[in-house]
């Protein structure tokens, strides 16, 4: 059964940098029926997608977070990561990862997050 | 990118059905059937409850179904139980491998 884990510092300050990894386990990073994505969610409000990587590491990011995201992948680890920078206040959420589904097939779920970590918290202060 | 939009709120008694909806544009919802549901209760991770707009993963009740109309796709929750109070959000595709999530549908159960 897939797993995906998040880890990373869980108080980043402000202008600094935040940098959260993704460990997937129970299945291969490297399936080209998937894809592997970010999700946050600040307290008590909805969820925001922030992008998209693939395990050949082409990325595709939220485009109001562009200009701070970085995606990167590690097959031999069969991790991928995110880096925002400058970060705010705004930037406090709940952070998830989720394997997306990238596949054509009747019962592959494409373009939806079908397995989700269990978030990890991230708060920005100093 | 804007949001898709979602009544904050909906409720129903149990055994009743309820229908959240979820309003996007002709660049989103209007135009891919790639939209997905998500539940989430307190605590917890979303879960995948709906794809393609009225897909259904295995594990997930027949009581949940979806469909869209032009630019507002639907979920509907038939024999509402006491479980299913959470939340739910939306999410569609927006072309350019972009994804929009609407702002979260609170729901009671009465």
């Amino acid at each position: 059964q897939l797993q995906l884990e998040e880890s990373g510092p869980g108080l980043v300050k402000p202008s600094e940098t935040l940098s959260l990894t993704c460990a997937v386990s129970g299945g291969s990073i490297s399936s080209s029926s998937y894809k592997w994505g970010w999700i946050r969610q600040p307290p008590g409000k909805g969820l925001a997608w922030i992008g998209t990587i693939s395990h050949t590491g082409s990325t595709y990011y939220n485009p109001s977070l562009a200009s701070r995201v970085t995606m990167s992948v590690d097959t031999s680890k069969n991790q991928f990561s995110v880096r925002l920078s400058s970060v705010t206040a705004a930037d406090t959420a709940m952070y998830y990862c989720a394997r997306q589904g990238s596949c054509s097939s009747a019962t592959c779920p494409r373009t939806a997050f079908d397995v989700w970590g269990q978030g990890t918290k991230v708060t920005v202060s100093s | 990118q804007s949001a898709l939009t979602q009544p904050a709120s909906v409720s129903g008694s149990p055994g009743q059905s309820i229908t959240i909806s979820c309003t996007g544009t002709n660049s989103d919802v209007g135009s891919y059937n790639f939209v997905s549901w998500y539940q989430q209760h307190p605590g917890k991770a979303p879960r995948f409850m709906i794809y393609e707009v009225s897909k259904r993963p295995s594990g997930v009740s027949s009581r949940f179904s979806g469909s869209k109309s032009g630019n507002t796709a639907s979920l509907t929750i038939s024999g509402l139980q006491a479980e299913d109070e959470a939340d739910y959000f939306c999410c569609s595709y927006a072309g350019s491998n972009i994804l929009v999530f609407g702002g979260g549908t609170k729901l009671t159960v009465l």
